[in-house]
């Protein structure tokens, strides 16, 4: 099946720093998600992206499916953005599931 | 925004006891997932669901568990003879299309067996 692979898997930033976070994956895909796990555990959704560029507030993504990448920047880090972001992929190569990196665990310091 | 709801939040089981996880997914969506996450991993996809039938299912998702769609609007999740493995979060999922439409998921129950 397809792979996902995240990087960094930790991150430490102090408040107001920037941030990029990148998901690799193995194969074409037709669908990509960022989400956001909370310390309660909520998967929230931060981006349906399977290709080019959005923007969210202090959030923004960018999908570059032929290179089978995809990064996600936090501009002026927040303690509130503490948690895990997790990428998650659905390849075309059959299959109607989503597979999920290992994510990245991030700690926004004061 | 329209919600995927999961009830319960957080339920506790002695080993061996019959536990049903409940999901109301979005009312015009038609694919429905079962997806589960053991303290500290990845998510892992379970079971997905179509037109009252499973249409993919893991290799995790063995005997022990089933889903159904019992009404219009419910889609559950037993696990049969809970062991101490199967403590988890467990996410519900929805979409309204195949292919190009992102995943709604709910807050997740989690299960903790005892």
């Amino acid at each position: 099946g397809i792979q996902v692979e995240q990087s960094p898997p930790d991150l430490i930033l102090q408040e107001g720093a920037n941030s990029t976070l990148r998901c690799n994956f193995s194969d074409s895909v037709n669908n990509l998600q960022w989400f956001h796990q909370n310390p309660w555990g909520q998967l929230i959704n931060l981006f349906y992206i399977p290709s080019g560029t959005k923007q969210n507030g202090r959030l923004s993504a960018t999908t570059v499916a032929t290179e089978r990448y995809s990064l996600l920047y936090i501009s002026s880090s927040q303690t509130t953005d503490s948690g895990v972001y997790f990428c998650a992929v659905q390849g075309t190569g059959g299959g109607n599931k989503l597979t999920f990196g290992t994510g990245t665990q991030l700690k926004v310091e004061l | 925004e329209p919600e995927v709801t999961q009830t319960p939040s957080h339920q506790v089981t002695q080993m061996g006891q019959e536990v049903i996880l409940r999901c109301v997914p979005i009312s015009n969506h038609l694919y429905f997932y079962w997806y589960r996450q053991i303290l500290g991993q990845k998510v892992e996809f379970l079971v997905s669901f179509y037109n009252n039938e499973i249409s993919e299912k893991s290799e995790i998702f063995d005997d022990q568990f089933s889903v159904e769609r019992p009404d219009g609007s419910n889609f559950t999740l037993k696990i049969r003879s809970t062991k101490l493995e199967d403590s988890a979060m467990y996410f519900c999922a929805s979409r309204e299309n195949r292919v190009f439409d992102g995943y709604t998921f709910g807050s997740g129950t989690r299960l903790t067996v005892v």
